[in-house]
C-alpha cells in the first residue's frame, strides 16, 4: 500500500512567520510531487510542483525535495491570514497516472 | 481558459435514487480523474481515464458506482442505487501529460438522505 503521510495539525503560526509543512512518502520510485492548497468548502488548488532534489522557490513558497529520505516539504514565508487553509501533499506513482494524496495539514495563521 | 467544469454543484436526493455527476475536463487534457473527499477518509481516487479509456478503477467502492468517458470532453460518474454513506464531495480533475499536475473542478457536494 503506497502511502503519503502528513501531520494533520492544526499548525498555528503568527502572521509574518515561516510556516513549515512536511510530507513523507513510501514509494521510492516516485519522481513527481505536488502541493495543493484547499480552503474550506473549496477544491484543491495547485500551488507548487517539484521533480528534482533540492529547493524550488515561487514567490513566498519554497518546496523542498529529498528523494533519499523520501521527504518533501513546503515553506511559506511571511505567512498571511489568507494562507490559512489545508495543504495537501500529492505524490505521483511512477509508471502510472495515479496520485496518492496525504490527508492534509491544516494551517492557521494568526493575525 | 475554462477550468474543469463539474455539474451539479450540489445534489440532495433520497436513498435508492440514481445519481449522475458530470465533468468536462480542460480542453487538451488527456487524463481525467474522479475523487471522493470525506472528513474521515480524505481525498480518495475512485477511477481515472487516459485518452478516454479507464485505466484503474480499483478505488471504486462497489458495483453501485460506475464511470464512463464517451469522448475527450465529457465524463460521468453514476451511483445506482445511492446510499447515505455515499454522501461526500466528489471532485473531477484533469491533466495533460503524465508528469503534469492535475487541476480540479469545483466539486459536487452530494447528500443522500
Amino acid at each position: 500500500q503506497k502511502e503519503v503521510e502528513q501531520n494533520s495539525g492544526p499548525l498555528s503560526v503568527p502572521e509574518g512567520a515561516i510556516a513549515s509543512l512536511n510530507c513523507t512518502y513510501s514509494d521510492r520510485g516516485s519522481q513527481s510531487f505536488f502541493w495543493y492548497r484547499q480552503y474550506s468548502g473549496k477544491s484543491p488548488e495547485l500551488i507548487m510542483s517539484i521533480y528534482s532534489n533540492g529547493d524550488k522557490e515561487d514567490g513566498r513558497f519554497t518546496a523542498q525535495l529529498n528523494k533519499a529520505s523520501q521527504y518533501v516539504s513546503l515553506l511559506i514565508r511571511d505567512s498571511q491570514p489568507s494562507d490559512s487553509a489545508t495543504y495537501l501533499c500529492a505524490v505521483k506513482l511512477e509508471g502510472t497516472y495515479k496520485y496518492i494524496f496525504g490527508t492534509g495539514t491544516r494551517l492557521k495563521v494568526l493575525a | 481558459d475554462a477550468g474543469v467544469i463539474q455539474s451539479p454543484r450540489h445534489e440532495v436526493t433520497e436513498m435508492g435514487q440514481e445519481v449522475t455527476l458530470r465533468c468536462k475536463p480542460i480542453s487538451g487534457h488527456n487524463s481525467l480523474f474522479w475523487y471522493r473527499q470525506t472528513m474521515m477518509r480524505g481525498l480518495e481516487l475512485l477511477i481515472y481515464f487516459n485518452n478516454n479509456v479507464p485505466i484503474d478503477d480499483s478505488g471504486m467502492p462497489e458495483d453501485r458506482f460506475s464511470a464512463k468517458m464517451p469522448n475527450a470532453s465529457f465524463s460521468t460518474l453514476k451511483i445506482q442505487p445511492s446510499e447515505p454513506r455515499d454522501s461526500a464531495v466528489y471532485f473531477c480533475a484533469s491533466s495533460s501529460y503524465s508528469n503534469q499536475p492535475q487541476h480540479f473542478g469545483d466539486g459536487t457536494r452530494l447528500s443522500i438522505l
